[in-house]
């Protein structure tokens, strides 16, 4: 069955390391996302991307990079890790153009000590 | 500004209690709502999407409704499996912007 994949489930780190979330998706999906989820807060967007070398920025993006190489994986990464960035991070992904319903993964508990 | 505000932030019933989760939102054009369900360590999972005021969905227990300024998830017998927060999300027409809510805590006791 088709899927989406994030690694790793859990990553504890310090501040001003570099860190690479994994995101890797089965379905061929063309949009590919990462969302940060905070106690209080709803969902946020963090980066996007609508297709290969294509990437965007969302409302939370200070701090974060992702790059697309392949239809599969959009790996985020933090450049130089704050304690503000302790967060849950989804990937998500969806099929066509625009916005229609995203597929989740897991989820990465990221702790930034 | 966008914003979607949904309530009550947790609720309690009891198994075969009926009731409702609100998700109201200002947006300046509606593209779409969606629901989505989220269990405990898990990604959210996505349930409905709703495109103008008047329609309605169902699946199993579940059933979503859309006014202009609000939607309304009702829970129609609930069983203790449907224990979970409900995300309720809002896609801006003119910037295609999808803006979530904090969610709904529900939890069904036996």
């Amino acid at each position: 069955d088709a899927e989406i994949t994030q690694s790793p489930r859990h990553k504890i780190t310090e501040t001003g390391r570099q860190v690479t979330l994994a995101c890797h998706q089965t379905w061929n999906h063309n949009n590919m996302f990462w969302y940060r989820q905070d106690l209080g807060h709803g969902l946020r967007l963090i980066h996007y991307s609508y297709g290969v070398q294509d990437t965007n920025k969302g409302e939370v993006s200070d701090g974060y990079s992702v790059s697309r190489s392949n239809t599969e994986d959009l790996p985020l990464t933090l450049e130089s890790a704050a304690s503000s960035q302790t967060s849950v991070y989804f990937c998500a992904s969806s099929p066509g153009q625009g916005i229609e319903k995203l597929f989740f993964g897991s989820g990465t508990q990221l702790s930034v000590l | 500004e966008d914003q979607v505000t949904q309530s009550p932030e947790a609720l309690r019933l009891q198994e075969g209690e009926s009731s409702s989760l609100n998700c109201s939102y200002t947006v300046s054009g509606l593209r779409g709502l969606f629901w989505y369900r989220q269990d405990p360590g898990k990604g959210p999972e996505f349930l409905f999407t709703l495109y103008s005021a008047g329609e309605e969905k169902e699946k199993e227990r579940l059933k979503a409704t859309l006014t202009k300024k609000e939607s309304f998830l009702h829970i129609t017998a609930p069983k203790p499996e449907d224990s979970a927060t409900y995300l309720c999300a809002v896609q801006d027409g003119n910037t295609d912007k999808l803006i979530f809510g904090t969610g709904t805590r529900l939890q069904v006791f036996p």
